[in-house]
C-alpha cells in the first residue's frame, strides 16, 4: 500500500526567507513523487516530479525538491519566498507496483508568506 | 486553448436532484480523472479512464456513475444528490505509457457543488 503524509498544516514565512513544506511517504517498490500547488479557486497545477536520477529536483517558479531514500522524504524548497507563493500545496506519490494511474495526495499544507 | 475543461463551474441543487457534470481534455491524453476535494481540502481520487476503459473504481456510492464516451471526455453523473456530496469535484488527466503514470496530471478549474 501506499501512503503520503504532509505533517504540517500550515507553514508561515517571511517574504525573501527560504521555505520548507515537508513531504513524508510509504511505498513498497521505487516511489514516483509529485507536488502540485493550488491557489484559491483553481484547479492543482503540477510543479515538479521525481522518478529517478538525480535526487535534487527542479520545478516551476523556481521551486526544488529533494528525493531522500532514506528518510523517505521529499521536502519542497524554494530559497527566498515570495507573497504570491501564498497557496495550498500537495504532495503525491505514485508505487511502481500499484495501479499504473492511481496517485494518492497527501493532506495539503497551506504555504503563508508575510510581507 | 484551455486544456482541461469542466462545466458548468457553479452547481446549486437541492437533496434528491440528479446532475451531470462536464469535462473535456484538448491534451490528447489518454487516462482522465475524477477527484472530490471536500471542504478541508482533502483530495480523493473517484474514478480513472484509460483510453474509455474505467482502471480505477474508488469505494465511492454508486450513485455516481462516470461515463467517457471518447478519449477526450470524461463525465460524472449523480443520481439522488444528498448533503454529503457537497465538494469541489475536479476533474484531471495525463498520459500513461505502456502502464506506467510517470507523467503530471492536468487539472480541470472544478466544479463546486452545493447540495441544500
Amino acid at each position: 500500500a501506499q501512503s503520503v503524509a504532509q505533517p504540517e498544516d500550515q507553514v508561515n514565512v517571511a517574504e525573501g526567507n527560504p521555505l520548507t513544506v515537508k513531504c513524508t511517504y510509504s511505498v513498497s517498490g521505487n516511489p514516483y513523487l509529485f507536488w502540485y500547488v493550488q491557489y484559491p479557486n483553481r484547479g492543482l497545477q503540477f510543479l515538479l516530479k521525481y522518478i529517478t536520477g538525480d535526487n535534487l529536483v527542479k520545478g516551476s517558479y523556481g521551486f526544488e525538491a529533494e528525493f531522500n531514500k532514506s528518510q523517505t522524504s521529499f521536502h519542497l524548497k524554494k530559497p527566498s519566498a515570495l507573497v504570491s507563493d501564498s497557496a495550498l500545496y500537495f504532495c503525491a506519490v505514485r508505487d511502481q507496483y500499484s495501479s499504473a494511474s492511481k496517485i494518492i495526495f497527501g493532506s495539503g499544507t497551506r504555504l503563508s508568506i508575510r510581507p | 486553448d484551455t486544456a482541461v475543461s469542466q462545466t458548468p463551474k457553479y452547481l446549486v441543487t437541492q437533496m434528491g436532484n440528479d446532475k451531470s457534470i462536464k469535462c473535456e481534455q484538448n491534451l490528447g491524453h489518454d487516462t482522465m480523472y475524477w477527484y472530490k476535494q471536500d471542504s478541508k481540502k482533502f483530495l480523493k481520487i473517484m474514478f480513472s479512464y484509460n483510453n474509455k476503459e474505467l482502471i480505477i473504481n474508488e469505494t465511492v456510492p454508486n450513485r455516481f456513475s462516470p461515463k467517457s464516451p471518447d478519449k477526450a471526455h470524461l463525465n460524472l453523473h449523480i443520481n439522488s444528490l444528498e448533503l454529503g456530496d457537497s465538494a469541489v469535484y475536479f476533474c484531471a488527466s495525463s498520459q500513461v505509457r505502456a502502464g506506467v503514470a510517470y507523467n503530471e496530471q492536468f487539472f480541470g478549474p472544478g466544479t463546486r457543488l452545493t447540495v441544500l
